[in-house]
């Protein structure tokens, strides 16, 4: 049974706080992880999709890290902004597409 | 606008019931997943269906199936429900293969069994 796992269950940082959150998977049979940013009453979103064994992807403040021998992927978000709040998913792409349980960010102004 | 569609968007009903949940994939997506996501719980993939066919199968209970027709839609059926069925269900598409391609998701239905 794939068990795709996210660090820290939840967050809290100031508006300025530069974070990050960590999504760790089983290594063997990667084929890519995927970031998704998910707001209240809608619908997740893709951020990131990676294939390779030290990709970096960024898009504006936020970017991630992918190291698949070791089974983990880190998301930072540089100077949070309170429109940052949302939950973030990280999935283990395949067939089955099984998610984490997502790390919850709340950004206070 | 992701480009799925997901309907009802709400549904209401009684345990030992039974619903249809429907999805409208992007246009040209092959793949659909469905997903459930209960209270205070992550999303727990149930099934995936890709050009008609089922490919992968998660958690999903024996009173729940469903399928994806010729025109691509699916449909989620729930039978002999319970009050723990009530969750929101998502589902996504994709193109298809390679499996490294975003999913987009629609809205979700919320299904409330009273």
């Amino acid at each position: 049974i794939l068990n795709v796992e996210q660090s820290p269950q939840s967050l809290h940082v100031q508006e300025g706080d530069s974070t990050n959150f960590t999504c760790s998977f089983p290594s063997s049979n990667f084929y890519a992880l995927h970031w998704y940013r998910w707001e209240t009453a809608k619908s997740p979103e893709a951020l990131f999709v990676m294939t390779l064994n030290g990709d970096e992807k960024k898009k504006g403040r936020i970017s991630a890290t992918l190291n698949t021998k070791e089974g983990y992927s880190y998301l930072y978000i540089k100077g949070s902004q309170p429109e940052d709040s949302a939950t973030y998913l990280c999935a283990l792409g395949g067939f089955k597409t099984i998610f984490g349980a997502g790390t919850r960010l709340f950004v206070k102004a | 606008d992701s480009g799925v569609t997901q309907t009802p968007k709400h549904l209401i009903t009684a345990t030992g019931q039974r619903v249809t949940l429907r999805c409208s994939p992007r246009s040209g997506d092959l793949s659909v997943y469905w997903y459930q996501q209960s209270l205070d719980q992550g999303l727990q993939f149930l099934i995936q269906y890709y050009n008609g066919e089922e490919r992968a199968k998660g958690n999903i209970l024996e009173r729940f199936s469903a399928q994806q027709f010729p025109d691509l839609h699916s449909e989620l059926n729930l039978s002999s429900l319970e009050l723990g069925d009530s969750a929101l269900y998502f589902c996504a598409s994709k193109p298809g293969p390679p499996m490294n391609t975003e999913a987009f998701f629609g809205q979700g239905t919320r299904l409330t069994v009273v």
